[in-house]
């Protein structure tokens, strides 16, 4: 059955480091998430991507926080400059369609130290 | 105030008891999920729906629009069911979710 995948599984770095979390969607996925989940805590959204651009983003997301989808099969989640309170776990999802259900990767947990 | 309130929180049952976890909502939506969590933290899509009732094997949704609520029931619950068991409503048409806090079952043998 096909799956989305995410690399790392756990991302290990030094607070004011830049990391990219990566995620390879479903093939014939068409829109894009990325959510993250602090420990504890529920997962909050953070941005959803279609058709080469960002179409939603939240409050979170913020100058810090980039997405591309740099070859038509990894989308990517660039935190340019890491804080320690963006220590979580990072999940992507895609959808065929956005009134279908999302399919999660395993999640990349992130701990920035 | 959250826009998706879940409960119980916490939920403990023996296994064969019938389970039900409540989900209600204080925003217009277009659809509601249903997502399990597994202890080692990833994420399975259960249901989606936007009206009536939804059934897979064992586990059953229902919603009710006009009075902002879903419940999830598990039938003959089984220690395997262990899992937090997350509530998402979906606004707007890019299909963002806004997620409960989950509700953290366990079945006992």
């Amino acid at each position: 059955e096909p799956e989305v995948t995410q690399t790392p599984s756990h991302q290990v770095t030094q607070m004011g480091q830049e990391v990219i979390l990566r995620c390879v969607p479903i093939s014939n996925h068409l829109y894009f998430y990325w959510y993250r989940q602090i420990l504890g805590q529920k997962v909050e959204f953070l941005v959803s991507f279609y058709n080469n651009e960002i179409s939603e983003k939240s409050e979170i997301f913020d100058d810090q926080f980039s997405v591309e989808r740099p070859d038509g099969s990894n989308f990517t989640l660039k935190i340019r400059s890491t804080k320690l309170e963006d220590s979580a776990m990072y999940f992507c999802a895609s959808t065929e369609d956005s009134k279908n259900i999302q399919y999660f990767g395993a999640g990349t947990r992130l701990s920035v130290l | 105030k959250n826009e998706v309130e879940q409960s119980p929180q916490n939920l403990t049952a023996q296994e064969g008891e019938f389970i039900t976890i409540n989900c209600s909502y204080s925003v217009g939506i277009s659809a509601l999920h249903w997502l399990q969590q597994h202890p080692g933290g990833g994420i399975v899509s259960l249901f989606m729906l936007s009206s009536g009732k939804k059934k897979h094997g064992r586990l059953i949704a229902t919603i009710n629009i006009q009075e902002k609520h879903s419940s999830l029931h598990i039938t003959a619950s089984h220690p395997r069911d262990s899992a937090v068991y997350i509530c998402a409503v979906k606004r707007g048409s890019q299909g963002n979710l806004i997620f409960g806090k989950g509700t953290k079952l366990s079945v006992k043998p």
